[in-house]
């Protein structure tokens, strides 16, 4: 059991290339969700997902992408990257979902070091 | 609509003293409250989660937090610090019908020898 799986560990990327995220998870959770960690501003929600099939924003969405195609996986797309978005990024998921179940403990990936430069 | 404050960035205390983190939430209906600790260059860790029930919750290592309505607060606290605490901790309130988490912006712990 891997838990949450996050690749690559970094990456370093020039403004305007594109990139993907990896992140999955092999516990059958309906929940995952991105975060974008900065200092001093905690954990922010990117975008999440209930289920396959179903996403939405969070907190901060502009310049990224997800979609949800399996289970397992919740790759987020940076289109075209910017300096403004060199953080560490986490995917989390959890139990929570489509089921109607309240929000539950999230499992954290390792995380994915970006920097624009 | 929800939110969460850790008032304090960072916090210094001596091994062996005793160590409270404070959290107040936002939150318009009853709250689902968490505690995550994240080492450094490593991923979060949950600490302990609050649902219903018994406003004293314990966690893992040692930690508890205390669920108290009237000051919308979930403070975390640990009798004895031990130099491997020395961490970010963070504080989430969970929404009750879509899985989100909103964290508040965290604190850091020092241990001093």
């Amino acid at each position: 059991n891997a838990g949450v799986t996050q690749t690559p560990k970094f990456q370093v990327l020039k403004t305007g290339q594109s990139m993907t995220l990896q992140c999955a998870q092999d516990m059958n959770h309906e929940y995952m969700s991105w975060y974008r960690q900065d200092p001093g501003m905690g954990l922010r929600l990117i975008h999440y997902s209930v289920g396959a099939g179903i996403t939405d924003q969070g907190e901060v969405p502009n310049g990224y992408n997800v979609s949800r195609s399996t289970t397992e996986d919740f790759p987020l797309r940076l289109l075209s990257a910017a300096p403004s978005q060199t953080s560490v990024y986490f995917c989390a998921s959890s139990y929570s979902g489509r089921a109607g179940r309240v929000a539950d403990e999230q499992f954290f990936g390792p995380g994915t070091r970006l920097t624009v430069l | 609509a929800q939110s969460v404050t850790q008032p304090d960035i960072h916090i210094t205390v001596s091994e062996g003293a005793s160590l409270e983190l404070r959290c107040n939430y936002s939150y318009g209906a009853t709250p689902y409250l968490f505690w995550y600790v994240q080492s450094p260059g490593q991923g979060l860790q949950l600490l302990l989660k609050y649902f219903s029930g018994d406003t004293l919750v314990q966690g893992i290592k040692g930690f508890e937090a205390e669920f108290k309505r009237s000051q919308s607060s979930f403070n975390l606290r640990k009798p004895s610090v031990h130099w491997s605490d020395a961490a970010e901790y963070f504080c989430a309130v969970g929404s009750s019908n879509t899985g989100k988490l909103i964290f508040g912006q965290g604190t850091t712990l020092q241990v001093k020898p």
